[in-house]
């Protein structure tokens, strides 16, 4: 049973626009979120993290935006590049419970130029 | 460099001829963690080590083992593999996963054929 979704397996995107990824999860307990992006070939790399005492956490152009009643969090990259173009994946944990990290499937971004 | 070194980066094997895949981190992380990722599926935890001589089960740890025995070492071992144990395997560490700051860092990938 997937804890942590990616519904949308691809997202295309013009340079210079914005672009929202977007993480879907089950379990109440999650209390820390964490994105990861994946080039082809190479490990995921750590991106942004938020936890869950806050619901907007912001680096450079990735801001990641967290909201607990509905279970959902996002990833915005203003603006888009096209060395952006990878694989997000969203990841999650429970800082209080058990030591697992929770992935989701994915989403394929692809910054067109 | 820190770093996550993994090997080998690609192995083609038969069914039920025992290997391990090793995996070294030079950052002295306490927390080491080993993935599948599958089609769909996404990245799957199979076992994790919070330290050394302490490793507990994933997600996903049904056909694999693993030991710490070393800070820097955290081995995947299919006594006997099976075609659905064909995947990419990444292994991760983190300084600690006990503290917020606990990205994990991966190492580049196996990916793994089983025949």
């Amino acid at each position: 049973d997937q804890q942590v979704k990616q519904n949308s397996p691809s997202l295309s995107v013009q340079e210079g626009r914005i672009s929202i990824l977007n993480c879907d999860y089950t379990n109440s307990m999650f209390d820390y979120f964490l994105w990861y992006k994946k080039y082809p070939a190479e490990g995921p790399t750590f991106l942004i993290s938020i936890s869950s005492i806050k619901d907007k956490n912001e680096d450079g152009r990735f801001t990641v935006f967290l909201n607990k009643s509905a279970k959902h969090l996002s990833l915005h990259i203003v603006p888009s590049q096209p060395g952006d173009s990878a694989v997000y994946f969203c990841a999650a944990r429970s800082l209080r419970g058990a030591n697992n990290l929770f992935f989701g499937t994915g989403t394929r971004l692809t910054v067109i130029p | 460099e820190a770093q996550v070194t993994q090997n080998p980066r690609y192995l083609i094997t038969v069914t039920g001829k025992k290997l391990t895949v090793t995996c070294s981190q030079n950052m002295n992380h306490e927390y080491m963690s080993w993935y599948r990722q599958d089609p769909g599926l996404g990245l799957r935890q199979i076992y994790y080590s919070m330290n050394v001589e302490v490793t507990d089960k994933g997600d996903v740890p049904e056909g694999y083992k693993v030991s710490r025995k070393e800070k820097r070492n955290f081995p995947l071992i299919l006594e006997s593999p099976s075609p659905n144990q064909t995947s990419l395997y990444f292994c991760a560490s983190s300084l600690s996963l006990a503290s917020t700051y606990n990205e994990q860092f991966f190492g580049p990938g196996t990916r793994l054929t089983v025949l």
